[in-house]
C-alpha cells in the first residue's frame, strides 16, 4: 500500500493566491522529505529538502519566499505556492526516504497544480 | 556534481520481445546506489530495481534486469517478455552514499511503447 500520501491530488486556484501542499509519511517516520516538481513529458527536478526541525535546504535557482517549506512533524511536510501565478501550474511531487529500508525513497502520488 | 544521462527520448517495443533502456552517469564517488523508476500514465513513481555500486552481480526483478558497467558508468535496463503495463516513462536515477544520501538525481526519462 501507499507509504507515502499527498494532499490535494489536484487544485485549482486563481492567480495571487496561496496553495498549500501536503506531503505526509503514513507508517514510518522521515526527517527528510524532498519536493520535486515536473513539467509535462520532462523529469523530476529536486526543489528542496525538507528538514523536520530545521530550515529547507533549497536548490539553485528555487525562490524559497515563492516556495514556503515546513517540515511541522516527523510525518508531515508542507509546501506553500505563495502569490502563484500561471507559470507556477505544474505537477508537485514529495518523497520521503525510509531508513529501515536503505533509505529507499517512497513517493506521493502527486499533485497537478494549476493557476488560472 | 553528479549527472544522469538517458539518450533514448522514445523507445518501442513488440509485446513478449525484450527492450533495453540506456543511461550513463557521472561521478567522482566510489560507493553509490542507482535506480530504475517507471512512471506511469498516473505519474505516481514506481522503484523497478536498484542497483548498489559495491555489488558486482547485475540486479534482477523478475523480468528486469540491469547491466551495470562501474567503469564505464554504464546502468542498462533490460525488460523482458514486455507486458502492455510496462508501458510508461522510465527515469534512471542517482544516490550517493553517504552525507546528502537520499538525495536523487534523475536522467531525463525514457517514454516506452508496448506495441500489439
Amino acid at each position: 500500500g501507499a507509504v507515502v500520501s499527498q494532499h490535494p491530488s489536484r487544485v485549482i486556484c486563481k492567480s495571487g493566491t496561496s496553495v498549500k501542499i501536503e506531503c505526509r509519511s503514513l507508517d514510518f517516520q522521515a526527517t527528510t522529505m524532498f519536493w520535486y516538481r515536473q513539467f509535462p513529458k520532462q523529469s523530476l527536478m529536486l526543489m528542496a529538502t525538507s528538514n523536520e526541525g530545521s530550515k529547507a535546504t533549497y536548490e539553485q535557482g528555487v525562490e524559497k519566499d515563492k516556495f514556503l517549506i515546513n517540515h511541522a512533524s516527523l510525518t508531515l511536510s508542507t509546501l506553500t505556492v505563495t502569490s502563484a501565478h500561471p507559470e507556477d501550474s505544474s505537477f508537485y511531487i514529495c518523497s520521503a526516504p525510509r531508513p529501515e529500508a536503505y533509505n529507499e525513497q517512497f513517493f506521493g502520488p502527486g499533485t497537478r497544480l494549476t493557476v488560472l | 556534481a553528479q549527472t544522469v544521462t538517458q539518450s533514448q527520448p522514445e523507445m518501442s517495443v513488440q509485446e513478449a520481445e525484450t527492450v533495453t533502456l540506456s543511461c550513463t552517469y557521472d561521478t567522482s564517488e566510489s560507493d553509490y546506489y542507482l535506480f530504475w523508476y517507471k512512471q506511469p500514465p498516473s505519474r505516481q513513481m514506481i522503484l523497478v530495481i536498484r542497483q548498489e555500486a559495491y555489488k558486482q552481480q547485475n540486479a534482477t526483478e523478475n523480468r528486469f534486469s540491469v547491466n551495470f558497467q562501474k567503469a564505464a558508468k554504464s546502468f542498462s535496463l533490460k525488460i523482458s517478455d514486455s507486458q502492455l503495463g510496462d508501458a510508461a516513462m522510465y527515469f534512471c536515477a542517482y544516490r550517493g552514499f553517504t552525507g546528502t544520501a537520499s538525495k536523487l538525481t534523475f536522467g531525463t526519462g525514457t517514454r516506452l511503447q508496448v506495441t500489439l
